[in-house]
């Protein structure tokens, strides 16, 4: 069956430190892989996505994320978290053959302290 | 472009009744798909359109139903609403099934 982990819950940095956000899925084919934003009353905002090709995908806002096929596992980095980085992060998982039935971890909850 | 547009953004209403909730994906978009987030349960797929034809279905009851128009338009209805069903409903769209899903704001639903 298709999940999405997202082990932390909430994690709390400092303004200025790096972040890496953990995702780990299972899919039963070559996954389309992606991290998506939400800040409080708002949508989803695509953040990066991994289809094919290089493992280490650059998004927006400085974001980062590498695929590690052996590891299942879909990591979202930052050097240097700004203030305005504070708000949930989901990961997803999808494929063609499942059309957008994509696949969301449970989030993880960002707090950035000044 | 555009993005995805939700109307109306916020919602109450009372269980038993009926809800329609509309969506209008990016120009020249023809897949839509609805979920719907609350906080015990996250995001959950409902149904996927494309081309005014529903290509998948997630678990949930009937009472949840879509619909497709030609101009790429969906809107969602859910009936006889219980108090579970109070949530955000995001409406995502793309070019085709399986590409990069682009989500609109939300419309957020509170049953009394």
């Amino acid at each position: 069956a298709q999940s999405v982990t997202q082990p932390d819950i909430h994690i709390t940095v400092s303004e200025g430190a790096s972040l890496e956000l953990r995702c780990n899925y299972s899919y039963g084919a070559t996954p389309y892989l992606f991290w998506y934003v939400q800040s409080p009353g708002q949508g989803l905002q695509l953040l990066l996505k991994y289809f094919s090709g290089d493992t280490l995908v650059q998004g927006i806002k400085g974001f980062e994320a590498e695929f590690k096929r052996s590891q299942s596992s879909f990591n979202l980095r930052k050097p240097s978290v700004h203030w305005s980085d504070a708000a949930e992060y989901f990961c997803a998982v999808g494929a063609e053959y499942t059309g957008n039935q994509f696949y969301f971890g449970t989030g993880t909850s960002l707090t950035v302290i000044p | 472009k555009a993005g995805v547009t939700q109307t109306p953004r916020y919602l109450i209403k009372t269980r038993g009744q009926q809800v329609t909730l509309s969506c209008s994906p990016i120009s020249g978009h023809r897949s839509v798909s609805w979920y719907q987030q609350t906080p015990g349960q996250g995001l959950q797929f409902l149904f996927e359109y494309f081309s005014e034809t529903q290509r998948n279905k997630g678990n949930f009851p009937g009472r949840f139903s879509g619909r497709q128009f030609s101009n790429s338009r969906s809107e969602m209805n859910v009936s006889t609403l219980e108090l579970g069903d109070s949530a955000l409903y995001l409406c995502a769209s793309s070019l085709v099934g399986g590409d990069t899903q682009y989500f609109g704001p939300g419309t957020r639903l509170t049953v009394l």
